[in-house]
C-alpha cells in the first residue's frame, strides 16, 4: 500500500504563472487535507476535502486559490497568478473517516 | 479555536540524556493527538497517535503522554541519539472533525 504521493516534489514558477499541486491520497482513504508551511513557519491548515465536496476551506487564501478532490484522480491545488509570497512547502494529508493523518513528502514551490 | 503550544521552542543535548518535549491545547474536545518528526527541508513523520481515550503510547525509545483534562501531551525520549535530532510537531484535530492544528514545534539537537 502505497503512502500519500505529492507531485511535482520541486516546483518553480516565474511571478503570475499557475501553480498546480496534486496529492494521491492513500488507497481506501476519502478525506484530503493540505497545509502550508511558510519558511522558517509552522504548518497551517488549508483546505479539508471529501471526493467532490469542500468541507472546510478556512485556512485558504479567498483569491488565487482553489482545491479539488475529483471523483476520480489526486486531489489538486491550484494557485493562480503566483507571487513570491505564495514560495512555502505544501503538503497533503489524507485518513480514513477519523483516523490518522498520512502526510505526503510535500511539494515546495518556489516562486522567482 | 484551538491553539497548540509547544515547549521549549528549542533544545540541545548531549548524547544519551532522557528528554520529554512539552504540548499544550486550549480546546481538550479532541479525538486524539498526534507527534511528528521533520527533518531540515522534509516531510512529517508520524511518531505516535494516542486516542482520547488512551493514556499514553510508546514506541521504541519514545513514550507520549495524553491528559486531556488539563490540555497537555509530553513526548519522553529515552537515551537520546544523533539522529534524534529534529524538529517535533505536536498535532491536534478540531472542529468536530479532523482540521488539525500544528504546533509551533520544538527544535532538539542531540550532540554527540
Amino acid at each position: 500500500n502505497a503512502g500519500v504521493m505529492q507531485n511535482p516534489r520541486h516546483l518553480v514558477r516565474r511571478r503570475g504563472q499557475e501553480a498546480r499541486l496534486r496529492c494521491s491520497p492513500m488507497k481506501g482513504h476519502s478525506h484530503v487535507y493540505w497545509y502550508r508551511q511558510l519558511p522558517e513557519e509552522g504548518l497551517k491548515f488549508m483546505v479539508y476535502l471529501q471526493k467532490e465536496n469542500i468541507i472546510d476551506e478556512s485556512g485558504m487564501p479567498k483569491e488565487r486559490f482553489s482545491a479539488e478532490f475529483p471523483k476520480e484522480g489526486p486531489s489538486i491545488l491550484r494557485i493562480q497568478q503566483v507571487v513570491r509570497g505564495d514560495s512555502a512547502a505544501y503538503f497533503c494529508a489524507s485518513s480514513p473517516m477519523m483516523g490518522e493523518q498520512f502526510f505526503g513528502p510535500g511539494t515546495r514551490l518556489t516562486v522567482l | 479555536k484551538q491553539e497548540v503550544t509547544q515547549i521549549p521552542a528549542a533544545l540541545s543535548v548531549p548524547e544519551g540524556e532522557n528528554l520529554v518535549l512539552n504540548c499544550s491545547f486550549t480546546d481538550s474536545a479532541i479525538y486524539n493527538l498526534q507527534w511528528f518528526r521533520q527533518d531540515p527541508g522534509k516531510g512529517l513523520t508520524s511518531l505516535l497517535l494516542i486516542q482520547s481515550s488512551q493514556r499514553e503510547q510508546t514506541s521504541g525509545r519514545l513514550n507520549a503522554s495524553l491528559d486531556k483534562s488539563s490540555g497537555r501531551s509530553t513526548l519522553y525520549i529515552a537515551a537520546s541519539q544523533p539522529g534524534d535530532s529534529a524538529t517535533y510537531l505536536c498535532a491536534v484535530p478540531s472542529g468536530g472533525y479532523q482540521k488539525v492544528t500544528f504546533g509551533t514545534g520544538t527544535k532538539l539537537q542531540v550532540i554527540p
